[in-house]
């Protein structure tokens, strides 16, 4: 268990559907990143939250937005789902950014049909 | 726009031979991260790297960085069935550190 909690594990959803993944930070870290694993785009930088305020952005579609919280957890929203949304999401966090590195949750599969 | 490239993409190994994973970058940073990832699997931090010349090992792994070269290496002594994994190679730059850009993966495979 890396501290890095991730929900749910799996999604399966259908095409235009809205879904909300979830990350809580390990104890302590401020920062929270997403990215997206999928087999022809690989690993991309979604976006960061430090402290609740968004950090930096990375590639993230308009139709996806997430938000940070004031007990520092987490939370992807997508939006009107396409069948090449079907991705690995993973959250990670770090504390003092980077400097120990960054750990990764388990990841949420999202399957869209 | 950052690059970063490994090679090999695949990597079949035997038991007991030593290998080296390269990975270059075409933008200057002093921070790369190296990642294991098991299939289906989260990634698990291998190393850290911060500064020009840094060197790590953990077991049969060495990680080194070479930031004027824009290339850190992955070496893998006297590999074990249990190193099978994909490696990534991951560098961070910029004004907002965490925004990592990674490598294609290295696909390993030890052979008995």
């Amino acid at each position: 268990d890396s501290g890095v909690t991730q929900t749910p594990k799996h999604l399966i959803t259908a095409t235009g559907q809205r879904v909300t993944l979830r990350c809580s930070p390990r104890s302590g870290d401020l920062s929270v990143y997403w990215y997206q694993q999928s087999l022809d785009q690989g690993l991309q930088f979604l976006i960061q939250y430090y402290n609740g305020e968004e950090r930096a952005k990375g590639n993230i579609l308009e139709r996806f937005s997430a938000q940070q919280f004031p007990d520092l957890h987490s939370e992807l929203n997508l939006s009107s789902l396409e069948l090449g949304d079907s991705a690995l999401y993973f959250c990670a966090s770090s504390y003092k950014g980077g400097s120990y590195g960054y750990t990764f949750g388990s990841g949420t599969r999202l399957t869209v049909v | 726009e950052l690059k970063v490239e490994q090679n090999p993409l695949f990597l079949s190994m035997q038991e007991g031979k030593n290998y080296t994973i390269y990975c270059n970058y075409s933008t200057t940073s002093d921070r790369l991260y190296w990642y294991r990832q098991d299939p289906g699997k989260s990634l698990e931090s291998l190393f850290v790297l911060l500064s020009n010349g840094a060197v790590k090992q953990e077991g049969r792994l060495m990680a080194s960085l070479d930031t004027k070269a824009r290339l850190s290496t992955l070496h893998i002594t006297a590999a074990v069935h249990d190193l099978s994994a994909t490696y990534f190679c991951a560098v961070d730059m910029g004004t907002s550190y965490g925004k990592l850009t990674f490598g294609q993966g290295t696909i390993l495979t030890v052979h008995p």
